[in-house]
């Protein structure tokens, strides 16, 4: 899984609290994407992001989860007033955007909820 | 609503032979299929993928296999390996204009366990 990197790979949160996972994507790509991975379960998408613009959100849940993609810098998910049900994997991939080029996935941050 | 699904939580098949995922699918927009390898503790790894135009691509140890009156895929390992392992997860997306953006549903996995 070179390439995509995310930080951190582990995470640990008390409810309440907020949580920000980052991921930069292979070079060459411009096209982001989050995944979450509940226990026991597939990857469900969250959310698709070009640089500056989201253009699909439609995994994300309504309230206490963002993403951006800026301009500089990693793509950051952000989880805000975390609560016991937000414990899960969180992957990011990315791909260049054009053609029938796979995504790349990096190794996911594992979020826990004390 | 699971519109791409893995009916087999597991598989078991001895070195040298071949194994056998399988995958059905019930959106008939897909048109771009994927199969992923995952290791604990890692990543999804790209195996290997297919359009909707063709039936079969191979790359190495590996065929994917697409029946779309069926709405059926299927990955080919010959021969398999201790090494491949893992949780095999296949995936699918809605292409636009042959540009492969855009999200990929997953099924939910199948594990192979190779014996030597």
């Amino acid at each position: 899984n070179a390439g995509v990197m995310q930080n951190p790979r582990h995470l640990v949160r008390r409810r309440g609290q907020e949580a920000r996972l980052r991921c930069s994507p292979m070079k060459g790509h411009s096209h982001v994407y989050w995944y979450r991975q509940l226990p026991e379960e597939g990857l469900k998408f969250m959310v698709y992001l070009q640089k500056e613009n989201i253009i699909d959100e439609s995994g994300m849940p309504k309230e206490r989860f963002s993403a951006e993609f800026p301009k500089e810098g990693p793509s950051i998910l952000r989880i805000q007033q975390v609560v016991r049900g937000d414990s899960a994997a969180y992957f990011c991939a990315s791909s260049p955007g054009f053609g029938n080029q796979p995504q790349h996935f990096g190794d996911g941050t594992r979020l826990s909820i004390l | 609503d699971q519109q791409v699904k893995q009916n087999s939580p597991s598989l078991s098949v001895q070195e040298g032979r071949i194994s056998i995922l399988n995958c059905d699918y019930t959106n008939s927009m897909f048109d771009y299929f994927l199969w992923y390898k995952k290791y604990p503790a890692e990543g999804p790894t790209f195996l290997i993928s297919i359009s909707s135009i063709k039936d079969k691509n191979e790359d190495g140890r590996f065929t994917v296999f697409l029946n779309k009156s069926a709405k059926h895929l299927s990955l080919h390992i010959v021969p398999s390996q201790p090494g491949d392992s893992a949780v095999y997860f296949c995936a699918a997306s809605v292409n636009a204009g042959g540009t492969s953006y855009g999200k990929l549903t997953f099924g939910q996995g199948t594990i192979l366990t190779v014996h030597p």
